[in-house]
């Protein structure tokens, strides 16, 4: 069965610095990958996905994420936060022989003014 | 945005009594899932649903039925609720199947006494 670690269950950062938010898979098969965010006190909306192709995948609001197939990771990025990107991170995960989509236990991202 | 709803949004209860959950969405997705969002936990698959009267169980299922007797609605039940089933609980749908874009409600926030 396919599984996701966010390695950070917290991420402090200043507003305008860059933030890399962590995330490792694990399948014996293919994977689909996704990172969904969550607002206070709102459900969750999609800010990107990988599929296939090309493994640097651009989203909304700014963020990208790379594939790493070696490295089994799917961390994502955003070259300069804003106080509006406070919210709860959640890295997913599902396959091509699976209806169930596997949240990890997500990240808290902070914006220090 | 979907048309996901949930109902009700809040709900205190005690422990013991049957609660019954509501899903509705209004854009003919064929697929249905519930989760459970909880401190340190992330979000939990419950149960999910492929089609009317499709439905199979998710991690934490345990405590807990569902329904999916239309299309747009897709029922969760705790048949005896128990202090440990205090959460959020959110709903989501998707169109043709995984890899598509998980479309989420606003969420549950459910009270066992």
């Amino acid at each position: 069965a396919q599984s996701v670690t966010q390695l950070d269950s917290q991420v402090p950062v200043f507003e305008e610095a860059p933030v890399e938010l962590r995330c490792n898979y694990s399948s014996s098969v293919s994977v689909y990958l996704f990172w969904y965010v969550q607002y206070p006190n709102q459900g969750l909306q999609l800010l990107l996905k990988y599929l296939s192709g090309s493994t640097l995948v651009k989203g909304i609001n700014g963020f990208e994420a790379e594939f790493n197939k070696s490295q089994t990771s799917f961390h994502l990025r955003k070259p300069s936060v804003h106080i509006s990107d406070t919210a709860e991170y959640f890295c997913a995960v599902t396959t091509n022989r699976d209806d169930k989509i596997i949240f990890g236990k997500g990240t808290r991202l902070h914006i220090l003014p | 945005d979907a048309g996901i709803t949930q109902s009700p949004r809040h709900k205190v209860t005690e422990t013991g009594t049957p609660v019954t959950l509501r899903c509705h969405q209004t854009e003919n997705h064929r697929y249905m899932y519930w989760y459970r969002q909880d401190p340190g936990h992330g979000l939990r698959l419950i149960h999910y649903s492929y089609g009317v009267k499709d439905t199979d169980k998710g991690e934490v299922s345990d405590g807990y039925s569902v329904s999916r007797s239309k299309t747009e609605d897709f029922l969760l039940t705790l048949e005896s609720a128990t202090s440990s089933q205090t959460s959020v609980y959110f709903c989501a749908s998707l169109d043709s199947g995984p890899p598509d874009t998980q479309y989420f409600g606003p969420g549950t926030r459910l009270t066992v006494l």
